[in-house]
């Protein structure tokens, strides 16, 4: 059974920086790209990026361009997205997301999310 | 981008009635479109993929359609665990995007 806890959400002032984490198991973590999606509070679905199964390819919603970037630890089935210059705009559940498979396709695995809240 | 448009935005319905939730895309997208079901403070489900292909485990209550820029969402007989919100994707191209939501209520 496939399984993703997300982590390191936090309350942190405009401007400042978080890393989240995303722990997988019970699937061969390298063969999948995964990915980051948001929801702000009462809000729909945005995503915000996504890394190919290698790590070498990688993609990013144009609001957090610059400022996010996503990585993976294939050794650890471990995901990532560094938050730089946060902004009250990014405030939201992130969810950590496995693709059914490679190339375009949807996202059939889902974390519990980790809230991430930017205010001073 | 693309954009998915979602109707109704909310809707109130019996045990047992017949629902149905529309997403149009702006653009073609080619069957690239998924459904999925979120109910408060949980993550999102996968529902169908492909625009008609259920996932494993999803009642067969629900079904998928449509082509080209529309399709269609039916629940053929609601029941109390239905009542979530649910949102159409596409994932033609990059990036991603997702309808803005449709709220199934009990009436």
């Amino acid at each position: 059974e496939v399984h993703l806890l997300e982590s390191g959400g936090n309350l942190v002032q405009p401007g400042g920086s978080l890393r989240l984490s995303c722990a997988a198991s019970g699937f061969t973590f390298s063969n999948f790209a995964m990915s980051w999606v948001r929801q702000a509070p009462g809000k729909g679905l945005e995503w915000v990026s996504t890394v190919s199964g290698g790590g070498g390819s990688t993609s990013y919603t144009d609001s957090v361009k610059g400022r996010f970037t996503i990585s993976r630890d294939n050794s650890e089935s471990a995901l990532f997205l560094q938050m730089n210059s946060l902004r009250v705009e990014d405030s939201a559940i992130y969810y950590c997301a496995k693709k059914l498979s490679s190339g375009y396709f949807p996202f059939d695995s889902w974390g519990q999310g980790t809230l991430v809240t930017v205010s001073s | 981008d693309i954009q998915m448009t979602q109707s109704p935005a909310s809707l109130s319905a019996s045990i047992g009635d017949r629902v149905t939730i529309t997403c149009r895309a702006s653009q073609g997208i080619y069957n690239s479109l998924a459904w999925y079901q979120q109910k408060p403070g949980k993550a999102p489900k996968l529902l169908f993929h492909g625009a008609s292909r259920l996932e494993s485990g999803v009642p067969s209550r629900f079904s998928g359609s449509g082509s080209g820029t529309d399709y269609t969402l039916t629940i053929s007989s609601l029941q109390p665990e239905d009542f979530a919100t649910y949102y159409c994707q596409h994932y033609y191209n990059i990036p991603p995007t997702f309808g803005q939501g449709t709220k199934v209520e009990i009436k």
